[in-house]
């Protein structure tokens, strides 16, 4: 069975700053789909990034940004220029190939300061 | 274009009583999905369909949870009797299809108290 962790129950950034989210997965399959969601505080989950495992080229979204290993199977993601509506509980998901089943870690919450 | 709609919010019961929550989708979204997140956890899938169709319910407690969605619009959830360790936020999901460039969007969720 897949499985994913964050390790970084908390994190917190300076405005303008630059902020990685740090996640690993487990997995034999070869082809999958890694995903970051957003959480704001009483707010819809929205996604943030997605990543193709087939693809070397890291993903990525203005100022949103990953570092996919493939190999040692950590999926991080890079916030640059932090501003504070990036606040949020982020979720690191994982997709099989064939499936629509997300599989969440356990999320890390970030904190941005003026 | 409206996103997805469920209703409740917030319900507090008590354990052993009954609750019902309920989704609407984006219109004409096809795959609705319903996750279950407790508190400190990400979000686990309790059940996917497709239309009015059971894609996968692997990780439905059926004994105590049921779902339906009618006419493969709205749907319902349910928990007949409710535990304590449903105490969650039941999040609603929809997508135009299945497939992986088919995104799943999230509903606000239904807090559930279960005393």
């Amino acid at each position: 069975a897949q499985t994913v962790t964050q390790s970084q129950p908390e994190m917190s950034v300076q405005e303008a700053e630059t902020v990685t989210l740090s996640c690993t997965y487990d997995t034999s399959e070869s082809d999958y789909y890694l995903f970051w969601y957003k959480q704001p505080p009483s707010r819809q989950m929205i996604l943030v990034i997605r990543q193709e495992a087939y693809k070397q080229q890291n993903a990525t979204e203005n100022r949103f940004s990953v570092n996919f290993q493939k190999a040692a199977k950590s999926f991080s993601l890079k916030i640059s220029d932090s501003q504070l509506g990036d606040a949020a509980m982020y979720f690191c998901a994982y997709r099989s190939y064939n499936t629509d089943k997300l599989i969440f870690g356990t999320g890390t919450r970030l904190q941005v300061f003026p | 274009e409206a996103g997805v709609a469920q209703s409740p919010r917030y319900k507090i019961i008590e354990k052993r009583q009954s609750v019902a929550f309920w989704c609407n989708p984006i219109s004409g979204h096809a795959t609705l999905y319903w996750y279950q997140q407790i508190l400190g956890q990400g979000p686990k899938l309790l059940i996917q369909f497709q239309n009015n169709g059971v894609v996968d319910d692997s990780q439905l407690p059926k004994d105590r949870f049921s779902a339906e969605r009618l006419k493969g619009v709205d749907s319902t959830l349910k928990i007949q009797p409710a535990k304590l360790e449903d105490s969650a936020v039941y999040l609603c999901a929809s997508s135009l299809g299945q497939g992986i460039y088919n995104e799943q969007f999230f509903g606000p969720g239904t807090r559930l108290t279960v005393l």
